[in-house]
């Protein structure tokens, strides 16, 4: 079955860094790979799609990458704030549903 | 435009008990997925359902039972709870046609489930 998985459950970074996010996967060949934030006791809110014959895609200050040979996607986040502390969870799209990955905490210090 | 809601928001039961959770959609949306989310892990899929037939099923038992109205809204079963069923119960609304994989999903607040 498919395994995502996740960089790191947390990451702390300073604020007006650049965070990145590796979410990486085996045992499937999803057409789409998307990126929701995630609130404490709240459900995700979608952020990004990006399709298998897409490299890279921005929206303001995220970029995903997606690589289909290293079976791979990066989530940047430039210019972080505060305010983006939460988890981000990447998500392959199956035939009828998403697998979701574990998510990683991202914190950024003020 | 009001978003997916669920009710209850939260809900106590105690093991062996039956619970219905509820789901309106995002109006015009008329796909509606149901998602588990265990603390610490990412949403897992249990049903989606389009035009109020069953189009994906997730690795549930069958104590897990869903239904979908003729206005889109949802229902989640759950029979003979067990402790294990406690989590957070995500609804969320898409337009696509079926197949989720084209289209984002919009998530509902979820309900918080506890089994004692």
């Amino acid at each position: 079955s498919q395994k995502i998985e996740q960089n790191s459950e947390a990451l702390n970074i300073q604020e007006g860094k650049t965070a990145t996010l590796t979410c990486n996967y085996t045992n499937y060949s999803p057409a789409y790979l998307q990126w929701y934030r995630q609130d404490p006791g709240r459900g995700p809110v979608f952020l990004l799609l990006i399709r298998e014959n897409e490299k890279e895609k921005r929206k303001e200050r995220l970029k995903v990458t997606f690589d289909t040979t290293l079976k791979q996607s990066l989530f940047h986040i430039t210019a972080s704030q505060p305010a983006d502390s939460a988890t981000y969870l990447c998500a392959l799209s199956g035939a009828n549903n998403l697998f979701f990955g574990t998510g990683t905490r991202l914190t950024v210090i003020p | 435009d009001a978003g997916v809601t669920q009710s209850p928001t939260h809900l106590i039961k105690t093991r062996g008990q039956h619970v219905t959770l509820r789901c309106s959609p995002i109006s015009g949306h008329k796909s509606v997925s149901w998602y588990q989310q265990v603390l610490g892990q990412g949403p897992q899929f249990i049903f989606q359902y389009y035009e109020k037939e069953e189009r994906g099923r997730g690795n549930f038992p069958d104590r897990f039972s869903a239904r979908q109205f003729p206005n889109y809204s949802s229902e989640l079963n759950v029979n003979a709870l067990l402790l294990g069923d406690s989590a957070l119960y995500l609804c969320a609304s898409s337009w696509g046609q079926g197949a989720l994989r084209s289209y984002e999903q919009y998530f509902g607040p979820g309900t918080r489930l506890t089994v004692t």
